[in-house]
């Protein structure tokens, strides 16, 4: 069973560059969320997708979108990048949209913007 | 609305001694609740889980937590550290999406 992947693993870009960050679910799931962990605090919630479909969103502004293919993996679009966006992005996999459902995360992409 | 506060950024104890992480809540629904490890450079590692079943929940490792509802706590324990506990721990409610806390550092002392 392959746990979830994430590329690239650090991303250096400049202010008002867009980004595109891509993640491979656990086998057998077909819900991925995305977060956002500043430096020092905790993941924040970004958005997830259920089947394709986006499944619920944080408080991200619109220029953080996002994508699931048929085969349930992700990708994250970023436009307008913003010194503030220098985060570790995480994403993470699940059975199912339920809340109760374990989240397996994968190791996170790392992204500096200069 | 959800949210939970980890009431220590940091908490140390030496080898052998117990552990405890504190957690509060604050949900208008029967929350799930989660406890996350993460250790440096590796991706975030289910402890224990609570859904309503059992308030006392056993995870990995040795750890466990109770959900105490009158006190909207879901504090994390163990009885015996060991030096490769220390790491980030994250405790999470999840009710349409998981809300986490902003985490406490375990420092394990030889």
């Amino acid at each position: 069973e392959t746990g979830v992947t994430q590329s690239p693993t650090h991303l250096i870009k400049t202010r008002g560059q867009q980004v595109t960050l891509r993640c491979s679910s656990q086998s057998g799931h077909n819900t991925v969320s995305w977060y956002q962990q500043a430096l020092g605090q905790g993941p924040q919630f970004i958005f997830q997708y259920y089947r394709e479909e986006e499944n619920g969103r944080g408080n991200f502004p619109p220029r953080f979108s996002g994508l699931q293919f048929p085969n349930y993996s992700s990708e994250l679009n970023v436009n307008a990048l913003e010194l503030d966006d220098s985060a570790l992005y995480l994403c993470a996999s699940s059975g199912g949209g339920a809340s109760y459902n374990e989240q397996f995360f994968g190791p996170g992409t790392r992204l500096t913007v200069l | 609305a959800q949210s939970v506060t980890q009431l220590d950024s940091h908490v140390s104890v030496s080898e052998g001694t117990p552990v405890l992480l504190r957690c509060n809540y604050s949900s208008s629904y029967s929350p799930s609740l989660f406890w996350y490890v993460q250790h440096p450079n590796k991706g975030l590692q289910l402890l224990l889980k609570y859904t309503s079943a059992a308030t006392l929940v056993k995870g990995i490792n040795g750890f466990e937590a109770e959900f105490k509802k009158s006190e909207t706590s879901f504090h994390l324990t163990k009885p015996s550290a060991h030096m490769s506990d220390a790491a980030e721990y994250f405790c999470v409610v999840s009710f349409n999406d998981m809300r986490f806390g902003a985490g406490t550092r375990l420092t394990v002392k030889p």
